[in-house]
């Protein structure tokens, strides 16, 4: 399976730019999307295939990266954007998940 | 608008099997692949399979295989998902959620917890 590789946890101060990682084991071409979960809800779709903005999303969201390396940049980061941030490829079989980036404001 | 309304929490005895449903509105259920993913506590997200609703078609990640099995039910727009051979290491929540035209999930259920527990 593809393993999708995201640092553990961020700390950042509101209205900084931070920027999460996520590096796939094998190319995933731009098959990669990104998610937000707060405890106790359900992931929320930000970006897909690397840079599209989900419907509804700030624009303060945005995504780069194709083939291993993949970044999901928050300009400027808000109060609300406490949660954990996952990585998803769905280019090779099966469909997997990273572990997840646990952001914190300062 | 697009609606995924999961049934309710489970407490559910080791050995034994769960199903657990979906229903969907505000889209056409045939026409849309539902998907089912795993959240166990603490942990991340793993993705079970989808189904097809307008076939029945089904396709699991190969490690459930024979743990979980997709069946949907076009008359009431509800998808289910069985769980078999509970252990405690299926003990976790599980969500349902729409694809589009490619494998990301823009709706989700709002998830099913499930505890296994003598």
């Amino acid at each position: 399976d593809t393993v999708l590789t995201q640092s553990p946890a961020l700390a950042v101060s509101p209205g900084e730019r931070v920027s999460i990682s996520c590096r796939a084991s094998e190319g995933v071409n731009s098959y990669m999307h990104w998610y937000q979960q707060k405890p106790g809800q359900q992931p929320k779709l930000l970006i897909y295939k690397a840079s599209n903005l989900a419907s509804g999303v700030p624009a303060r969201f945005s995504g780069s990266g194709s083939g291993t390396d993949f970044t999901l940049t928050i300009d400027p980061v808000e109060a609300d954007d406490t949660a954990t941030y996952f990585c998803q490829q769905s280019w090779n079989d099966p469909n997997t998940f990273g572990a997840g980036t646990k952001l914190e404001l300062k | 608008q697009v609606q995924l309304q999961q049934s309710g929490t489970e407490l559910v005895k080791p050995a034994s099997s769960v199903k657990i449903s979906c229903k969907a509105s505000g889209y056409t259920f045939t026409s849309n692949y539902m998907h089912w993913i795993r959240q166990q506590p603490g942990n991340g997200l793993e993705w079970i399979g989808w189904i097809y609703p307008g076939n029945g078609n089904t396709k699991y990640n190969q490690k459930f295989d024979g743990k979980a099995t997709l069946t949907a039910d076009k008359s009431s727009s509800t998808a289910y998902m069985q769980l078999s051979s509970l252990t405690s290491e299926d003990s976790a929540v599980y969500f349902c959620a729409r694809s589009g035209y490619g494998d990301w999930f823009a709706y989700w259920g709002q998830g099913t917890l499930v505890t296994v527990s003598s």
